[in-house]
């Protein structure tokens, strides 16, 4: 059966560190792979989306960048962070139509 | 952009009670999908009506879809407390090309015990 995983669950880091966050999928090949932002109380923002190894697609600008280094990894990251990226990060797969999605990081920028 | 709105924003029932959602969305679509959300958690898939159908059960869930007025409901019946939960529907973002999804805005809904 497939699964995803996320880590870390929770971060906290100061305005302008870097961000690294992972996604992992198993049980799966060439799934497509999505990163989405909540913020508190909201609906999802899809943020970058990819159908294979390094091909990123980006939704909205910012400054989030997001990799596929290989073929089940997706890793979002920045270079300097700020108060608007505090959120509930979701990272999903998909094969057809439904989509599944990891248990989530929750980011607090302070 | 924002496709899906769904309708109440909150929704607060005793156990038992029928709790219905609704959304509403833009352009023309191929399939809906319903998705939960328990707090602080990942999304689960529910269920996904296509254009063609109407109608679908799940369990306790029953899915509408009408094209014509662009939009769907979710119906749970016989509530329970572990229903609490947000719901979601979401529409094909680039007519299925990529499977991108878009979201709406979720409907909050509390079953009391």
């Amino acid at each position: 059966s497939q699964t995803i995983h996320q880590w870390p669950a929770t971060l906290v880091q100061p305005v302008g560190s870097p961000l690294s966050l992972e996604c992992t999928v198993e049980g799966t090949s060439n799934p497509n792979l999505y990163w989405y932002r909540q913020a508190a109380g909201r609906g999802l923002q899809l943020l970058f989306y990819s159908v294979g190894i390094g091909q990123i697609s980006s939704e909205v600008p910012q400054n989030l960048s997001a990799s596929r280094p290989q073929d089940r990894q997706f890793i979002l990251s920045s270079k300097k962070l700020l108060l608007s990226d505090s959120g509930f990060y979701l990272c999903a797969w998909s094969s057809l139509y439904e989509q599944y999605f990891g248990p989530g990081t929750r980011l607090t920028v302070t | 952009s924002q496709q899906g709105e769904e309708d109440p924003q909150a929704l607060s029932i005793q156990e038992g009670e029928n709790a219905t959602m609704n959304c509403s969305y833009k352009t023309s679509i191929n399939n809906l999908q319903w998705y939960r959300q328990n707090s602080g958690r990942g999304l689960v898939h529910l269920i996904l009506i296509r254009s063609n159908e109407r109608e679908k059960h799940s369990g306790r869930l029953r899915v509408t879809l009408d094209t014509s007025k662009k939009s769907s409901s979710l119906l749970i019946t016989a509530s329970r407390a572990a229903d609490t939960a947000s719901y979601f529907c979401a529409t094909p973002g680039d007519g299925g090309a990529t499977n991108k999804l878009i979201f709406g805005t979720g409907t909050l809904l509390a079953v009391q015990p």
